[in-house]
């Protein structure tokens, strides 16, 4: 059974920095690009990153580019979100999720719980 | 980039209604197109991928259509479960942009 849990989530005031883990079982990893996604309090779904299965190719949404940062590893089953100079309007639910297809083009299949990010001061 | 607009932003059906969302694309994305729903405080569930195939387990009620730049959600007979939010989503290139969400409730 596929599990993903991410991790990480805290309140951090604005300007801070934070990583984001996801730690994912019961699928082969690395044959799969995997996404983050993200969903203020109340508000709609919003892409964030995506990397492929093997880490040479990541993608970001303008809202994040320079600032946020993806990353895996493989060996450890590992997705990361490295985010910096953090402002309010990142506050969220951060939700890491897996391609449904491991040619990178799919929807998202499966999806973990959620890590809450809270930019506050 | 391409923008993805839904229609409506929330709409009121009775049970055993037919209902429709539709999902249309600034630019054409061939079929490279999802359908989520996500139930109030829960994660988001990948209905429909390739904008017409059922992902596995999902009721045969929905069904997805469309290709190019406008693309339906169709809920054949609605059911009090289908009670939720309902997303679009392109993935034909990045950014993987979603629709703002359509709101489906119970007359």
């Amino acid at each position: 059974e596929v599990h993903l849990v991410e991790s990480g989530g805290v309140v951090v005031q604005p300007g801070g920095s934070l990583r984001l883990s996801c730690a994912a079982s019961g699928f082969t990893f690395d044959d799969y690009t995997m996404h983050w996604v993200r969903q203020a309090p109340g508000k709609g779904l919003e892409w964030v990153s995506l990397i492929s299965w093997d880490g040479d190719s990541t993608y970001s949404a303008d809202s994040v580019k320079g600032r946020f940062t993806i990353s895996r590893d493989n060996s450890k089953n590992s997705l990361y979100l490295q985010m910096n100079s953090l402002r309010a309007e990142d506050t969220a639910f951060y939700y890491c999720a897996k391609d449904k297809s491991n040619s990178g083009w799919g929807g998202l299949d499966y999806w973990g719980q959620g890590t809450l990010v809270t930019v506050s001061s | 980039d391409i923008q993805m607009t839904q229609s409506p932003s929330s709409l009121s059906a009775s049970v055993g209604d037919r209902v429709t969302i539709t999902c249309r694309a600034s630019q054409g994305i061939s079929n490279y197109l999802a359908w989520y729903q996500q139930k109030p405080g829960k994660i988001p569930n990948l209905l429909i991928y390739a904008a017409s195939t059922l992902q596995s387990g999902v009721p045969s009620r929905f069904s997805g259509s469309g290709s190019g730049t406008d693309f339906t959600l169709t809920i054949s007979s609605l059911q009090p479960e289908d009670v939720a939010t309902y997303y679009c989503q392109k993935y034909n290139s990045a950014p993987r942009t979603f629709g703002q969400g359509t709101k489906v409730e119970i007359k």
